[in-house]
């Protein structure tokens, strides 16, 4: 059974403070998404990785996928209130994806 | 563009009551479609998935059913209701052929009182 580890499970942080969180799995993904969620509504795709060692970055928001392609970081710079939310990573191995338990960022101002 | 409609979107059902949460695509063919429920804000457990009419996988055995009578359309079922169905539950789907991005409807909150 493919299982992603998220850390921290919570993160509460000042606005302008630096972050990063971490996804980790035994198992190796062919690629792997970051999702964020708000209350009350469906998670929403943020980027896919898909080459060990890639790295993608989203204006604040900076993705890496590990060499190994079984773990990855989102890094956030100068974080703001509007970044609070449930971030989610996901790995594709097969017809289902599979999701890790969640990171919850709140961005205080 | 490819759309995502899930109805209701909260529902508020006594126990022993039967369950039907509709889910459907449009603009793409053939997708894979998913139901996950959600529990406190957390992660996602899968519930159901499909890759095609018919053909429904099963993560977890339940009080709850999945069909997909039409290729854009996946149904979430229950008979009976139980208090511990409550919860936030999201329909999703991706690309045919394999596994991809998901993309997620707005997702129903039910409470079974």
């Amino acid at each position: 059974t493919q299982l992603l580890e998220q850390s921290p499970q919570f993160l509460s942080i000042q606005e302008g403070e630096n972050l990063t969180v971490y996804c980790n799995s035994s198992s190796v993904f062919s690629s792997l998404q970051w999702y964020r969620q708000e209350p009350g509504e469906g998670p929403v795709l943020l980027v896919t990785v898909v080459t060990g060692g890639e790295v993608k970055k989203l204006k604040r928001l900076t993705f890496q996928f590990g060499d190994a392609r079984k773990d990855s970081s989102l890094h956030i710079t100068a974080a703001q209130p509007g970044d609070t939310g449930l971030y989610l990573c996901a790995g594709g191995g097969s017809e289902k994806l599979v999701f890790g338990k969640g990171t919850k960022l709140t961005v205080n101002p | 563009s490819q759309t995502i409609h899930q109805w209701p979107a909260t529902l508020v059902q006594p126990v022993g009551s039967p369950l039907s949460l509709e889910c459907t695509v449009e603009g793409t063919s053939n997708p894979n479609l998913y139901w996950y429920r959600q529990a406190a804000g957390r992660g996602l457990q899968l519930l159901f998935y499909s890759v095609g009419i018919g053909q429904i996988s099963s993560e977890v055995p339940q009080n709850l059913s999945a069909s997909r009578p039409q290729d854009r359309q996946f149904i979430l079922s229950s008979k009976k209701l139980l208090l511990s169905d409550s919860g936030f539950y999201l329909c999703a789907w991706s690309p045919p052929g394999g596994y991809s991005e998901a993309f997620f409807g707005q997702g129903t909150r039910l409470t079974v009182v």
